[in-house]
């Protein structure tokens, strides 16, 4: 099983539209959440942190954090086409040796 | 932003053969790690190495694997001898000290045959 899941598996959003995504823990020994974002054929790039619980938001992204229940949700506001890619969760324990734990990643699809 | 550099960025090589990545690192970071993607499957760690050192490695990290970076220049992965298993896209990542932003660099796609 999959120690960090995420939900969609993949979603088609409109131009425009809200794009929620989720990501949820079963590993109760992390204390960070990280969303990376990855376009095809590149490299994964952090878009948000969050360590604490509620929300924090930067621009079009919003990220929200229950520590209680290990679940950490992303909402892309007006998306846009070149916001398709795919989107990361990963999580991390407090400590030195920063290793992620990454889901499988939900494909964001933005159509025109 | 700042960049993470992997040489070569393809790898073609026959199994049971050495082969060496390459990644040069943000400049003033000072963890590194190394990550494998197969297509489809979730992104996961192998290493991560610090003052020289390795401060934890998965199981994927089999005892043919081994890090380096020797006097500050490119921090490498070396398998030896390679199986297909190991065919993949490995990802270099650096950070400073603490829960700082891991930067990935572009991958190295590694074909066993």
């Amino acid at each position: 099983q999959q120690k960090v899941q995420q939900s969609p598996e993949s979603l088609i959003v409109p131009e425009g539209g809200m794009a929620s995504l989720n990501c949820t823990s079963s590993d109760r020994n992390v204390d960070y959440f990280w969303w990376y974002r990855q376009h095809s054929g590149k490299s994964p790039k952090m878009l948000m942190s969050i360590f604490s619980n509620g929300e924090k938001e930067e621009g079009r992204f919003t990220v929200h954090l229950n520590k209680a229940s290990l679940h950490t949700s992303l909402h892309i506001r007006d998306s846009q086409p070149s916001d398709s890619a795919l989107y990361l969760c990963a999580a991390s324990k407090a400590g030195n040796t920063g290793k992620l734990i990454f889901g499988l990643g939900t494909t964001l699809q933005v159509q025109p | 932003g700042p960049k993470v550099l992997q040489i070569p960025s393809h790898q073609i090589i026959d199994m049971g053969q050495m082969v060496t990545l390459n990644c040069d690192p943000v400049s003033n970071h000072l963890y590194f790690y190394w990550y494998k993607q197969i297509l489809g499957q979730q992104m996961e760690f192998l290493v991560n190495f610090y003052n020289g050192k390795v401060m934890e490695k998965s199981k994927l990290f089999k005892d043919q694997f081994s890090v380096e970076r020797p006097d500050g220049s490119y921090f490498t992965l070396k398998i030896q001898p390679t199986a297909l298993e190991d065919s993949a896209v490995y990802f270099c990542a650096s950070s400073p000290p603490g829960p700082y932003e891991q930067y990935f660099g572009p991958g190295t796609r590694l074909t066993v045959l």
